[in-house]
């Protein structure tokens, strides 16, 4: 079956520190991966989505950036938080055609 | 801009009876539709897709899609505290990206 990883589960970050988020997939092979951002009390924002290893589609212009290094690898990263990007991240994945999305636990992220 | 509509809420029910959660959609083209089930602090999980206009059923859950009125909705029959989360809507209307609605507080009480 498949399983979907994600770490740290919080993180606390001083404005202007550096980011890294990672996601791993067991259980399947190319997967499509995204990236979610959910800030309190709303819907789903999608940052990122990868359909292979090294191809990644960023839908909100920020100060984010996604990689995928291996097929069942996808980080989220940044150089320098804002306190805008505090929110709960969520990876997920959906194979073939198939738009069905599975998430992994998330990372709440609070930037102080 | 596609966008997808649920009341907030909370939609409170009593232990045993139906909940309905609605929602509607913006973009004709949709293809997929789906709920999902948040509890508090968890990530989103995957209870229901539906494809075709109609019913589908799943146990206590039973998703229906009308593409003429472009509104989908989730019936939870003999509602139990424990179905007491937030419910997502998203819609695909073909590629990558899927919209998220921002979800009903459902609340069920004992």
């Amino acid at each position: 079956s498949q399983t979907i990883h994600q770490w740290p589960a919080t993180l606390v970050q001083p404005v202007g520190s550096p980011l890294s988020l990672e996601c791993t997939v067991e259980g399947t092979s190319n997967p499509n991966l995204y990236w979610y951002r959910q800030a309190a009390g709303r819907g789903l924002q999608l940052l990122f989505y990868s359909v292979g290893i090294g191809q990644i589609s960023s839908e909100v212009p920020q100060n984010l950036s996604a990689s995928r290094p291996q097929d069942r690898q996808f980080i989220l990263s940044s150089k320098k938080l804002l306190l805008s990007d505090s929110g709960f991240y969520l990876c997920a994945w959906s194979v073939g055609g198939i738009n069905e999305q599975f998430f992994g636990p998330g990372t709440r992220l609070t930037v102080l | 801009q596609k966008e997808v509509e649920q009341n907030s809420g909370p939609l409170s029910v009593p232990e045993g009876a139906i909940a309905s959660l609605n929602c509607t959609y913006s973009d004709r083209g949709s293809q997929s539709f789906f709920w999902y089930r948040q509890y508090s602090g968890k990530s989103p999980e995957l209870i229901m897709s539906i494809y075709s206009n109609g019913d589908k059923e799943d146990g206590r859950f039973t998703a229906q899609l009308n593409k003429a009125s472009q509104y989908v909705s989730l019936l939870i029959r003999d509602s139990q505290p424990s179905d007491s989360a937030t419910y997502l809507c998203a819609v695909n209307s073909g590629g990558f990206k899927t919209i998220f609605g921002a979800g009903t507080r459902l609340f069920v009480k004992a």
